[in-house]
């Protein structure tokens, strides 16, 4: 079944506790995107990765990292998280250009 | 500046009733418009997309959305609502050739019996 997967689906911490949350798509998609969903904001771009070591700012990257050494794979690093990343994920993939994206099923993250 | 407008937060129709969600976009050049349903606990689903042609799009559970350049407008409709139908609405337009989309805030649709 195609999909993108997202772990952990839940998730608590403190702040300043390093997390990564990981995205892994088996559609074979050069594309991939984070992005995180906050009440009346809608979906805000974190990173994208148009391929295999290519990555890019979306419109909201502070206090994130990405990286792509893999192409099913689409991580996403919090290395000091605060409580203004508290917030719903979502990873996305599709091919190049203006495809549709496929989203994985979100990531809900709480730091305290 | 790209953008997205969904002018409706909250919907309220009655099971049966016709439907129409409203969006609106911002884009320089002809856009990439999607309608995503998202239900609770779930990611999102791509409902319809437009890029080029018939203005009237046709997507999955009987939603259709049509394209007007002129009121840069990308409204999407059902003729009659499901109960399975209450979820949230985001409309989408796609930015550049990066893939990246652009979303409005959402529209919640809550359906009555």
């Amino acid at each position: 079944e195609a999909q993108v997967t997202q772990n952990p689906r839940y998730l608590i911490t403190v702040t300043g506790k390093k997390l990564t949350v990981t995205c892994s798509q088996n559609m074979n998609h050069e594309y991939m995107s984070w992005y995180r969903q906050d009440p009346g904001l809608g979906l805000r771009q974190i990173y994208y990765s148009m391929n295999v070591e290519v990555t890019d700012k979306g419109d909201v990257p502070e206090g994130y990292k990405v990286s792509r050494k893999e192409k099913r794979n689409f991580p996403l690093i919090l290395e000091s998280p605060s409580p203004n990343q508290t917030s719903l994920y979502f990873c996305a993939s599709s091919l190049p250009g203006l495809h549709e994206q496929f989203f994985g099923p979100g990531t809900r993250l709480t730091v305290l | 500046a790209q953008s997205v407008t969904q002018p409706d937060i909250h919907i309220t129709v009655s099971e049966g009733a016709s439907l129409e969600l409203r969006c609106n976009y911002s884009y320089g050049a002809t856009p990439y418009l999607f309608w995503y349903v998202q239900s609770p606990g779930q990611g999102l689903q791509l409902l319809l997309k437009y890029f080029s042609g018939d203005t009237l799009v046709q997507g999955i559970k009987g939603f259709e959305a049509e394209f007007k350049r002129s009121q840069s407008s990308f409204n999407l409709r059902k003729p009659s609502v499901h109960w399975s139908d209450a979820a949230e609405y985001f409309c989408a337009v796609g930015s550049g050739n990066t893939g990246k989309l652009i979303f409005g805030q959402g529209t919640t649709l809550q359906v009555k019996p």
